[in-house]
């Protein structure tokens, strides 16, 4: 099976500054990678995703870039604020077939310090 | 459209009870899955269902768990008996997959928070 992982565990940066997570995944047949994010005492919601056929995706202030080489992708925030604090977990889909389970990295504490 | 609905919201039981945790899936979707959340292990695929018919189990970590969807509107998550190991969070989700690489999000419900004491 597929096996994801995440760094930081914990990531503070100033509000305002850019924060990125990095995520590895092991299936060279995972082809969805989507990002959620948690809020304390809620469930994880979907923020933006990215399929292997494309590099990189942006919205607004949110990217994330695949390299499928390598097997590993990156969540980029800019100009960070307050409520972008939360937990956020990256995710693999392997098998490459739809109705397969997402595996989730552990999770990266995001602080943004007023 | 309501989303996932999960009951209960939390459940607080003793040792060696059954517990019974349900899940109500977004209308239409056809993939079903359940997941654990821990501070240590983070979020675990526990199992999942695609058109009522589990796929894979071998997320589920012992056979005092077991899962059943009898129709395409209903699931549930048994453990017997519980163990003060079970606590955590576990959430129910779907999607509306095809499983023809129709790759899309996974919805979650509030999620059932366990405690067994």
């Amino acid at each position: 099976g597929e096996n994801v992982e995440q760094h930081p565990s914990t990531l503070s940066v100033q509000e305002g500054d850019s924060a990125v997570i990095k995520c590895t995944y092991s299936d060279s047949a995972s082809n969805y990678f989507p990002w959620y994010k948690q809020e304390l005492g809620k469930r994880p919601q979907l923020i933006i995703d990215i399929r292997s056929n494309v590099g990189e995706k942006k919205d607004q202030r949110i990217a994330v870039t695949l390299n499928k080489t390598a097997k590993h992708f990156s969540l980029h925030i800019t100009e960070t604020q307050p409520e972008d604090s939360a937990v956020y977990f990256c995710a693999a889909r392997y098998g490459g077939g739809g109705a397969d389970g997402l595996t989730f990295g552990k999770g990266t504490h995001l602080i943004i310090q007023p | 459209d309501a989303g996932v609905i999960q009951s209960p919201r939390h459940e607080v039981t003793e040792m060696g009870q059954e517990v019974t945790l349900r899940c109500k899936p977004i209308s239409g979707h056809n993939s079903l899955f359940w997941y654990r959340q821990t501070m240590m292990r983070g979020l675990e695929l526990l199992i999942y269902f695609n058109n009522n018919v589990p796929i894979d189990d071998s997320g589920m970590p012992e056979d005092r768990f077991s899962a059943k969807m009898p129709n395409a509107s209903f699931s549930t998550l048994k453990i017997q008996p519980s163990e003060p190991r079970d606590s955590a969070v576990y959430f129910c989700a779907s999607s509306p997959s095809q499983g023809l690489g129709l790759d899309t999000e996974a919805f979650f419900g509030q999620g059932t928070r366990l405690t067994v004491v």
